[in-house]
């Protein structure tokens, strides 16, 4: 039950994109395609932006994306706007009715 | 409005106990899992504990097995997380979480968190 390595931080100008990777093993992030992907603002709770790997629930914008390759996945946020500018976490499932978070990463706006 | 609001958090010393509540409304409660995830101040976020529907299975992070017991009635649609023997590096806001996505295995429905300080 460790914590998925995400970077500490990221940053991007207005405009551009921004990756964030999570990489954990072949019993979480590897095992199964439940990977989340959730945005924090400071004193909030955090919101659901990615689920499932790369499915958007509705009313989260199509400039944030997700994607998983071997036991890494990623969130891309294109276009970014001074309001992505959050604490980002991944999430997996990991077996038998647990789950695990990633370390969490800033994304800065320049 | 689906929501879910989080109560009982306060300061506790070290040994001592504590209950959390969550209110669940405007969802089919009974119908869903139901998990606890902490946040240390200033850290990440890490799970704690879920709930089956039902209540008959529970399961909990390693580092409070044996000490927090997650419990839920249905009846009330509400979720509670009993802790004991709390340490202080269960100092943390504490959300009652859920996932009307069925079968997605994510946590789409927050409450606003309460905070355990535990602390003499």
């Amino acid at each position: 039950q460790s914590a998925l390595t995400q970077p500490p931080s990221a940053s991007g100008s207005p405009g551009q994109s921004v990756t964030i990777s999570c990489t954990g093993t072949s019993s979480d992030v590897g095992g199964y395609n439940y990977v989340s992907w959730y945005q924090q603002h400071p004193g909030k709770a955090p919101k659901l932006m990615i689920s499932e790997v790369s499915k958007r629930p509705s009313g989260v914008p199509d400039r944030f994306s997700g994607s998983k390759s071997g036991n890494t996945a990623s969130l891309t946020v294109s276009g970014l706007q001074a309001e992505d500018e959050a604490d980002y976490y991944c999430s997996s499932f990991a077996g038998s009715s647990s789950y695990v978070f990633g370390t969490g990463t800033k994304v800065t706006v320049l | 409005e689906v929501q879910l609001v989080d109560s009982g958090g306060g300061l506790v010393q070290p040994g001592g106990s504590l209950t959390l509540s969550c209110a669940a409304s405007g969802f089919s409660f009974s119908s869903h899992y139901m998990s606890w995830v902490r946040q240390a101040p200033g850290k990440g976020l890490e799970w704690v504990a879920n709930i089956n529907r039902d209540g008959s299975g529970k399961y909990y992070v390693d580092s409070v097995k044996g000490r927090f017991t997650i419990s839920r009635d249905n009846t009330k649609t509400s979720l509670y997380l009993q802790m004991n023997s709390l340490r202080a590096e269960d100092t943390a806001v504490y959300y009652c979480v859920t996932n009307l996505i069925l079968g997605s295995k994510t946590f789409d429905i927050w409450g606003q968190g309460t905070l355990v300080t535990v602390s003499s």
